[in-house]
C-alpha cells in the first residue's frame, strides 16, 4: 500500500499537554499533508511540508519530515479540547502530474478539560 | 457558501437502485476527486478527474461512474447500490502547484 500510516490509532490527552502524532509512508514524496476531521465532518488542511523542508510550524502545530526515514510527525502545543479530533497525514508521490494523495488511517486525539 | 458543497447530505437507499452525489466548487479549480471513507480504512480514491475532458479511476472504482459536467461540477454514481457501499464519500478539489485539498461535508450513505 501506499497510504501513509499514522501512529498512535488513539491518543489521550489533558487540556495544555502536548500531543504528538507520526506518519510513516513507503514511497518517494514531493509534499507530505496533515488533514483534521472533526466527527462525520470533511478534512480540513493543516499544513503542507516539502520534501526539501525538515520542519515547519503554524500557530500551535509543529510538523517534522526526515525523508531517509520516510517518516513525519505532526506536534500540537498546548492542547485544547477543541483539538478533539481525528488527524490524518497524506502523501502526495514524486512525480505525480495529477496531485492524487495517499492518506493514512488516522489517529484519534482526545483532549479532557 | 462553502467552497466545496455536496449534496445530499444524507441519503438512505436500497439496493440495486440508482443514485447520484453530487459535487460543486467555487474554487476554480481543475482537479477534483471522490474518495470514500470506512471506519479503519482511511480514506480510499474511487475517482478523480484533471479537467473536464479528463477522468482517471482511482483504487476502488468497481460499482462507480462519474460524470465532470463543468469545470465546477464532478458527479458520482452509483449504478446498483449494493450494502456495502455503505460510506461517507467525499468530495475534493485542489489548485495547481502544492497546495492543500479542500474538502466538502461529505455525504453519509447508507444503502439498506
Amino acid at each position: 500500500s501506499q497510504q501513509g500510516e499514522e501512529d498512535p490509532q488513539a491518543l489521550s490527552i489533558q487540556e495544555g499537554e502536548n500531543a504528538t502524532m507520526n506518519c510513516s509512508y513507503k514511497t518517494s514524496i514531493n509534499n507530505l499533508q496533515w488533514y483534521r476531521q472533526n466527527s462525520g465532518r470533511g478534512l480540513v488542511h493543516l499544513i503542507l511540508i516539502r520534501s526539501n523542508e525538515r520542519e515547519k510550524h503554524s500557530g500551535r502545530l509543529r510538523v517534522t519530515l526526515d525523508t531517509s526515514k520516510k517518516s513525519s510527525s505532526l506536534l500540537i502545543t498546548a492542547s485544547r479540547a477543541a483539538d478533539t479530533a481525528s488527524y490524518f497525514c497524506a502523501t502526495a508521490d514524486r512525480g505525480s502530474t495529477l496531485g492524487r494523495l495517499y492518506f493514512g488511517r488516522g489517529t484519534q486525539l482526545t483532549v479532557w478539560p | 457558501d462553502a467552497d466545496v458543497t455536496q449534496t445530499p447530505r444524507n441519503r438512505i437507499t436500497k439496493t440495486g437502485k440508482r443514485i447520484m452525489l453530487e459535487c460543486s466548487q467555487t474554487k476554480g479549480h481543475d482537479r477534483m476527486y471522490w474518495y470514500r471513507q470506512d471506519p479503519g480504512l482511511g480514506l480510499r480514491l474511487i475517482y478523480y478527474s484533471f479537467d473536464v475532458k479528463d477522468i482517471n479511476k482511482g483504487e476502488i472504482s468497481d460499482g462507480y461512474s462519474v460524470s465532470r459536467q463543468a469545470q465546477a461540477k464532478f458527479s458520482l454514481s452509483l449504478e446498483s447500490a449494493i450494502p456495502n457501499q455503505t460510506a461517507l464519500y467525499f468530495c475534493a478539489t485542489r489548485g495547481n502547484g502544492d497546495y492543500g485539498y479542500t474538502f466538502g461535508s461529505g455525504t453519509r450513505l447508507t444503502v439498506v
